[in-house]
């Protein structure tokens, strides 16, 4: 799996839009974009994933950029509950191997 | 999606004891896993449960420290053996639902060895 690139931490004021970049400039044709994320003392939860058109659900966007080398997702209004560790996880979907997770970006919502 | 729950939530355990934690899905499930978790770091893959067969283990993980058992489609355990402190972490369960469907993760069991 390619391998991501993510800043260490983030802050966002809330009810703001937080983007979180990832760099992924070795991802390759079958590989999708996924992005997890991690609250304090819980496990990881799935938030969003997409190959090469941008996404859209009830929780967040995801732009992936034309050449497919980095990504961002979007929560568009930021509340303090989406405060956690965000991982961008790049792999061949329906492949049988398991996701591994980098370091990730800890985003701060502030009051 | 699928619905993991672990059990224990959390516990304290001596030096030399064992834990096994159980996971339980709630639907048929195609693959299980098991990551570990240190303070303050990321994730990291133990091992991945086989239906019926011996788990895979990843590098420097072994069998005999974390024995796994998978005896169905939706419930697996693992066992911290002969624990030390360095294995206090948090101990997470992970499935796979179908060959293209989402990976979800259970709450976790956070290990406090003393």
């Amino acid at each position: 799996d390619a391998k991501t690139t993510q800043p260490p931490s983030m802050d966002c004021a809330e009810g703001r839009a937080a983007n979180l970049p990832c760099n992924h400039s070795t991802i390759s044709g079958n590989e999708y974009v996924y992005w997890y994320r991690q609250i304090h003392s819980q496990g990881p939860q799935y938030i969003i994933h997409g190959l090469k058109n941008n996404e859209t659900n009830e929780m967040a966007s995801l732009i992936i950029t034309e050449d497919r080398k980095s990504s961002t997702l979007i929560l568009p209004h930021a509340t303090l509950r989406d405060t956690a560790v965000y991982y961008c996880i790049v792999r061949v979907r329906g492949s049988a191997r398991q996701l591994t997770f980098g370091s990730g970006t800890q985003l701060t919502v502030l009051p | 999606s699928a619905v993991i729950s672990q059990k224990p939530s959390r516990d304290i355990c001596q030096r030399g004891t064992s834990l096994t934690i159980q996971c339980q899905v709630d639907s048929q499930v195609t693959m299980m896993f098991w990551y570990r978790q240190q303070p303050g770091q990321s994730l990291t893959l133990i091992a991945t449960a086989n239906q019926g067969s011996e788990a895979t283990y990843e590098s420097g993980f072994v069998i005999d420290k974390f024995p796994i058992s998978r005896p169905n489609l939706t419930f697996s355990t693992l066992t911290v053996s002969n624990m030390s402190p360095e294995d206090s972490s948090i101990y997470l369960c992970s499935a796979v639902a179908a060959a293209a469907a989402e990976q979800y993760f259970g709450p976790g069991t956070r290990l406090t060895v003393t």
